[in-house]
């Protein structure tokens, strides 16, 4: 059973820091994988989506690492700003062919201090 | 203005009622789904549609039902069946042909007095 692990729970750094979110998955037998962004009490917006062919994926200050080997993937944010403040969730998609089931990280909590 | 709603934004419900969360998406995607998402948890998925008149179950489907008779609406019901339904519900839809992101509607809370 595929399971989607997300360390740390919660993060607060000053603005202007560079920093790493951690996703790691148990089965690495995966089509794609997503990260997203969550501000408190509002949807999901998709911010990097890798192909399980992919290493990486860039977006503005945003990079996304994926090793299926290991089952880990990186977020990296650049010159973290005070907007960037809201929750980041890793999904990975099943490899069951005509399913669209997607399962969800439990998130980190960044907080960027001005 | 494309997108997808949801209504309401917040929801209250007496023990032993059923209620019913709207979703439409003007996006013309054929695949809607409906997650939960509780404190400190990812979300979970309840049901999905990928075609008009059809439906799957997702992971926690126990106590909920769905209808899907438009494309543009995938309603979610919460039965009296459901034995904790205070949480977050996420609607979101995706383009059949390239199902791989899926866009969020902004969420209803519903909460069990």
């Amino acid at each position: 059973k595929q399971e989607v692990t997300q360390i740390p729970a919660a993060l607060s750094v000053p603005e202007g820091e560079n920093l790493v979110l951690n996703c790691s998955f148990t089965d690495s037998a995966i089509y794609n994988l997503q990260w997203f962004r969550q501000d408190p009490g509002k949807g999901l917006t998709s911010l990097l989506l890798i192909q399980s062919s992919q290493r990486e994926q860039t977006s503005g200050r945003l990079n996304a690492s994926l090793d299926k080997s290991s089952g880990r993937s990186t977020l990296y944010i650049a010159a973290s700003q005070p907007g960037d403040s809201a929750t980041y969730l890793c999904a990975v998609r099943r490899p069951t062919s005509g399913t669209y089931k997607y399962i969800f990280g439990t998130g980190t909590r960044l907080k960027v201090l001005a | 203005d494309g997108g997808i709603t949801q209504s309401p934004k917040y929801l209250f419900r007496k023990e032993g009622q059923n209620v019913t969360l709207s979703c439409e998406q003007n996006l013309n995607h054929d695949a809607m789904y409906w997650y939960r998402q509780d404190p400190g948890q990812g979300l979970r998925l309840i049901y999905y549609s990928q075609i008009v008149n059809d439906f799957q179950k997702g992971d926690i489907a126990e106590g909920y039902s769905v209808s899907r008779e438009k494309k543009e609406s995938f309603p979610l019901t919460v039965t009296s069946a459901q034995k904790n339904p205070t949480a977050f519900y996420l609607c979101a839809s995706s383009p059949q042909g390239s199902t791989d992101t899926q866009y969020f509607g902004p969420g209803t809370r519903l909460t069990v007095l």
